[in-house]
């Protein structure tokens, strides 16, 4: 399967804790986006990252969040002392060019929820 | 701030209807996106449109974006149980992406 993989699917936190949610683009893709989605709602861009480098930021709370790239390994969003505010499914898509936003492929997305 | 504004955000069908959802800004895109998404999954890529008045076929669903760049519709014909789910919208300039809420439509057998 070549498409792009999220892990974990699920994922119950208490609140306080830390919750990490990887994404593995598709291969050949080196651009990850990352989206929160509130039932009822729409996509909420997060943050945009190339290998190694934070392209976008801006839609990402400036508390508790972030998010990496490394050159090897997936992309992690870790979101630290977690709140019930926090329940939501987060998606990662990935592209192959820079900017490439109109070119995006989903993974499944996490579903978080907090306790 | 660019917002798509989706409607209607529910619907729901008989079989063999044809129905149009819209997605409407004040903002002009430089490319517009529609995706459909189904419980559980992550949102679809359907189709992309770039050039104002274009209009796309993809068997049964034909999107058309507005002449001024700011306004897209989805026309399906003869609407399957298979069609069921989220249809959402997006656009972008360069440097950023943004979706509607979404229209969610239930075809009913």
């Amino acid at each position: 399967n070549a498409g792009v993989m999220q892990n974990p699917r699920h994922l119950v936190r208490r609140r306080g804790q830390e919750a990490r949610l990887r994404c593995s683009p598709m291969k050949g893709h080196s651009h990850v986006y990352w989206y929160r989605q509130l039932p009822e709602e729409g996509l909420k861009f997060m943050v945009y990252l190339q290998k190694e480098n934070i392209i976008d930021e801006s839609g990402m709370p400036k508390e508790r969040f972030s998010a990496e790239f490394p050159k090897e390994g997936p992309s992690i969003l870790r979101i630290q002392q977690v709140v019930r505010g926090d329940s939501a499914a987060y998606f990662c898509a990935s592209s192959p060019a820079l900017r490439g936003w109109d070119e995006q492929y989903f993974g499944p997305g996490t579903r978080l929820t907090v306790t | 701030t660019q917002l798509l504004e989706q409607s209607p955000q529910f619907l729901s069908i008989q079989e063999g209807e044809n129905l149009t959802v819209y997605c409407n800004s004040s903002s002009v895109f430089s490319s517009l996106q529609w995706y459909r998404q189904e419980p559980g999954e992550g949102p679809v890529l359907l189709v992309t449109v770039v050039t104002g008045g274009e209009v796309k076929k993809l068997k049964r669903l034909t999107f058309q974006f507005g002449d001024a760049r700011k306004d897209s519709s989805l026309h399906i014909t003869a609407a399957q149980p298979g069609d069921t789910g989220l249809y959402l919208c997006a656009g972008g300039g360069r440097n950023d992406m943004r979706f509607g809420a979404g229209t969610r439509l239930t075809v009913k057998p």
